[in-house]
């Protein structure tokens, strides 16, 4: 099974702000099969980028993904209020299709 | 526009069988893996398994031995069953679309679309 690590474990940081948050996979992933999701108290998750760096549908360009082979970052530009959440990195390269344990981002 | 409707009972005992339903509404349910996941309160995301329109499965080995997903196309629905739970199967669980597209090497996979989620307790 492929471990995902997801770091720091929260993140404090004020609007405007420029986040960078880790994800490290235990063993090599294909970029195409690394993906990021952000979760808001009480909701469903929501899916911002795939394949690595490929941002979903409606998902503005601040919004960025990078990384190959054992580590991947998520980087948000400009923080605004609603991009404080919980956000998840998933793999597909290998099944069980595991998640990380999450970062949390949290307002300053 | 897809959405995912589910539902299912929300307070079980110990040794009961946990089942939900979700439904797909507004789009193709065939071409399509339909995916169970499960949140345990304040913590995250555990995949559960996945379905096809045929009804190739994939499961979680540490759940395996007690999940079955199943699939009603007629309905454009599938289904999530696991029996002897316990309390450590209180979660949230969610039914979502994974869609699988090109990608640069290999196909790329994601969850695109969640149903809203049904939270499950576990006690006695």
């Amino acid at each position: 099974e492929i471990v995902l690590t997801q770091s720091p474990g929260t993140l404090s940081l004020s609007p405007g702000d420029r986040a960078t948050l880790s994800c490290r996979a235990s063993q090599s992933v294909s970029s195409d099969y690394l993906v990021w999701y952000q979760q808001k108290p009480g909701q469903a998750p929501r899916l911002l980028i795939y394949g690595a760096s490929s941002r979903a549908t409606g998902i503005p360009d601040k919004f960025s993904g990078s990384g190959s082979g054992t580590d991947f970052t998520l980087t948000i530009s400009r923080l605004e209020p609603e991009d404080f959440a919980v956000y998840y990195c998933q793999q597909y390269g290998s099944s069980p299709y595991t998640f990380g344990q999450g970062t949390k981002l949290e307002i300053k | 526009q897809v959405q995912l409707q589910q539902w299912g009972a929300g307070l079980l005992k110990p040794s009961e069988t946990l089942s939900l339903t979700c439904a797909v509404y507004g789009g193709s349910f065939s071409g399509y893996y339909w995916t169970w996941i499960r949140q345990p309160p304040g913590k995250g995301l555990e995949w559960i398994g996945e379905i096809n329109h045929s009804g190739r499965t994939n499961y979680n080995p540490s759940l395996k031995s007690r999940v079955t997903i199943s699939v009603d196309t007629s309905k454009s629905q599938f289904a999530l069953m696991l029996s002897s739970v316990t309390a450590a199967d209180t979660a949230v669980y969610y039914c979502a679309r994974l869609v699988a597209v090109a990608g640069q090497t290999y196909h790329n996979y994601y969850l695109d679309v969640w149903g809203k989620g049904t939270t499950v307790t576990v006690s006695s």
